[in-house]
């Protein structure tokens, strides 16, 4: 079955230095990735989307990359700053239907002053 | 434009007992998905529901049950609690047609004693 995995361990980053994110999966072949922020007890929100096609996608401060071959996402967030401290979560449409999607455990992003 | 909606937002039950929780998509949205959040643990896909029909579910017993009203919003049915339902369940709406991103409300956090 398909499975997504995420950096296990809290990242604390210095605030403006940039924070890299990993999302490996196995064994399938998605059409698209995403990347969703939750904060404490409060629903993800969606920050984006890279199709299999796209090798990277940029979002203000957000850059996404998606590498098909090692599938493998990096996320970045570059001038990090302590409101950008939150759990970032991975997501790939389920194997049997691209409209369901299945999570990552997520990576806790901590950013110091 | 007002977002997903959830209610309600804390509910204490015991053992046994059955809850309910209900979820208002996005105006526009036809499809009402349902996760569940265990503290400290990963967003786990609950079902799926799209123009009024069960689309998918997940590894969840038959007693996690739900329905999707004419109007798009939704119920959750949990029947004989367990005290490891102890959750945030979480509803995210997406439009039909389009982009995957799901918008996701606040949450329900179900307490079972």
């Amino acid at each position: 079955s398909q499975k997504i995995e995420q950096n296990s361990e809290a990242l604390n980053i210095q605030e403006g230095k940039t924070a890299t994110l990993t999302c490996n999966y196995t064994n399938y072949s998605p059409a698209y990735l995403q990347w969703y922020r939750q904060d404490p007890g409060r629903g993800p929100v969606f920050l984006l989307l890279i199709r299999e096609n796209e090798k990277e996608k940029r979002k203000e401060r957000l850059k996404v990359t998606f590498d098909t071959t090692l599938k493998q996402s990096l996320f970045h967030i570059t001038a990090s700053q302590p409101a950008d401290s939150a759990t970032y979560l991975c997501a790939l449409p389920g194997y049997s239907s691209a409209s369901k999607i299945i999570f990552g455990s997520g990576t806790r992003l901590s950013i110091r002053p | 434009e007002a977002g997903v909606t959830q209610s309600p937002t804390h509910l204490i039950k015991t053992r046994g007992q059955q809850a309910t929780l209900r979820c208002s998509p996005i105006s526009g949205h036809t499809s009402v998905y349902w996760y569940q959040q265990a503290l400290g643990l990963g967003l786990q896909f609950l079902l799926w529901y799209d123009e009024g029909e069960e689309r998918n579910r997940g590894n969840f017993p038959p007693r996690f049950s739900g329905r999707q009203f004419p109007n798009y919003s939704s119920e959750l049915n949990v029947n004989a609690l367990e005290l490891e339902d102890s959750a945030l369940y979480l509803c995210a709406s997406r439009p039909r047609q389009g982009s995957y991103e799901q918008y996701f409300g606040p949450g329900t956090r179900l307490t079972v004693t």
